[in-house]
């Protein structure tokens, strides 16, 4: 089955700077590649996902690209800002696409 | 509003016995899916459904059970069986049961605590 990494565990920016996250994925039959954001005692939510026929996606502040050669994608927050703090998971399909991998998860936190 | 609703959102248990969460759905989703979440390791799958009655195990099924006998009803037992049962568990839903078609929905989540 898939098998998603992903770094790193924690993350501390400055309010205003950038901040990446970064998964690698195992199964080169993979073609969709989500992010959530979990907030404090909250479910994750879907903040951007990519497909295979593309190499990035843009909303707003909020980037993803993949990289298929090399089998890794990453999330680009800019501007950050303090309700950027969050848990942040990537994940990948497996099982015949009937299941999500996900990724250990990165706690991003903005500094004021 | 459409959602997912998970109950109850702390539970405690003691050694030896079984409890059920509830997850209910009202956004007419065909699968649900029921993850573990423990610090550090991100989200791991304990069961899938696809349509009413009939669910598939994920990663790590072992200690747990489930029933779909409604569309929008999801409810894990977790059993004496289970040896490290203290987690936070999410229930989850989507459209459809290829999860590349759509967004996973999530609920609140349950903190199951044994004591």
């Amino acid at each position: 089955g898939e098998n998603v990494e992903q770094h790193p565990s924690t993350l501390s920016v400055q309010e205003g700077d950038s901040a990446v996250i970064k998964c690698t994925y195992s199964d080169s039959a993979s073609n969709y590649f989500p992010w959530y954001k979990q907030e404090l005692g909250k479910g994750p939510q879907l903040i951007i996902d990519i497909r295979s026929n593309v190499g990035e996606k843009k909303d707003q502040r909020i980037a993803v690209t993949l990289n298929k050669t090399a089998k890794h994608f990453s999330l680009h927050i800019t501007e950050t800002q303090p309700e950027d703090s969050a848990v942040y998971f990537c994940a990948g399909p497996s099982g015949s696409a009937r299941q999500l991998t996900f990724g250990s998860g990165t706690q991003l936190t903005v500094l004021p | 509003d459409g959602g997912i609703t998970q109950s109850p959102k702390y539970l405690f248990r003691k050694e030896g016995q079984n409890v059920t969460l509830s997850c209910e759905q009202n956004l007419n989703h065909d699968a649900m899916y029921w993850y573990r979440q423990d610090p550090g390791q991100g989200l791991r799958l304990i069961y899938y459904s696809q349509i009413v009655n009939d669910f598939q195990k994920g990663d790590i099924a072992e200690g747990y059970s489930v029933s779909r006998e409604k569309k929008e009803s999801f409810p894990l037992t977790v059993t004496s069986a289970q040896k490290n049962p203290t987690a936070f568990y999410l229930c989850a839903s989507s459209m459809t049961g290829k999860v590349n078609t759509g967004e996973l929905f999530f609920g609140e989540g349950s903190r199951l605590t044994v004591l």
